[in-house]
């Protein structure tokens, strides 16, 4: 079964440095997203992709947050410099859309747990 | 704005059946899912529902009620490795998925 990719699966830095989270989304699936999750909520999204176009980064901290995804295939998230409250986990998930009757269910890789000391 | 809410925390006994419920209130409506997350680990999806009615999937359920923003999750003869948070999400008229905080199920022998 095709699953979503992420590496590394943790990460402990320093406040102030920078951390980069991998994802490799499901073959085939055209819209990436990822999101942060704090214990105890929702997922929120911190941007969404369609290829590699962005399509919300409306609630990602541009100061010091950045995400790409150039060829249209896997994808990159980078903080930096990283802060005590970035401490969190970072998901990933793709999908394949709405398209010839697809119900655009969002399928998740195993996350990326950020600890910020 | 736009809602979703879930109960925080409900407990359930080994063998039993639990009903966790979800109302939302978004504008549009493009489909409902839950989603199962254990503690560390990513969500796994469950099921979705866009008409209404019940969708059965083993010994898990999922109701809709479009008419009264209302979704619910039944689960039953409960096992241990039920034990998770369980997450309400709808994908709203722009095709964004907005997450309900998640209700935390704990299973007691």
């Amino acid at each position: 079964e095709a699953e979503v990719a992420q590496s590394p699966r943790y990460k402990i830095t320093e406040k102030s440095q920078a951390v980069a989270f991998w994802c490799d989304p499901i073959s085939g699936h055209a819209t990436l997203y990822w999101y942060r999750q704090i214990l105890g909520q929702g997922p929120e999204l911190l941007v969404q992709f369609q290829d590699e176009s962005v399509v919300d980064d409306s609630q990602l901290p541009k100061d010091r947050f950045s995400a790409e995804r150039l060829k249209g295939v896997d994808s990159t998230l980078k903080i930096q410099p990283a802060e005590l409250g970035d401490s969190a986990m970072y998901l990933c998930a793709s999908s394949q859309g709405v398209s010839d009757g697809g119900t655009d269910t969002q399928y998740f890789g195993p996350g990326t747990r950020l600890t910020v000391l | 704005g736009q809602n979703i809410d879930q109960p925080t925390e409900m407990t359930a006994t080994e063998g039993a059946i639990v009903q966790i419920n979800c109302t939302y209130q978004t504008s549009g409506f493009n489909g409902l899912f839950w989603y199962q997350q254990h503690a560390g680990e990513a969500p796994t999806f469950l099921s979705y529902n866009v008409l209404d009615g019940l969708e059965e999937k083993g010994r898990f359920s999922s109701f809709l009620s479009r008419s009264k923003g209302y979704s619910y999750l039944l689960l039953k003869e409960l096992q241990m490795k039920d034990s998770a948070s369980y997450l309400c999400a709808v994908l709203d008229s722009n095709y964004q998925l907005i997450w309900g905080a998640g209700t935390k199920l704990i299973i007691k022998p």
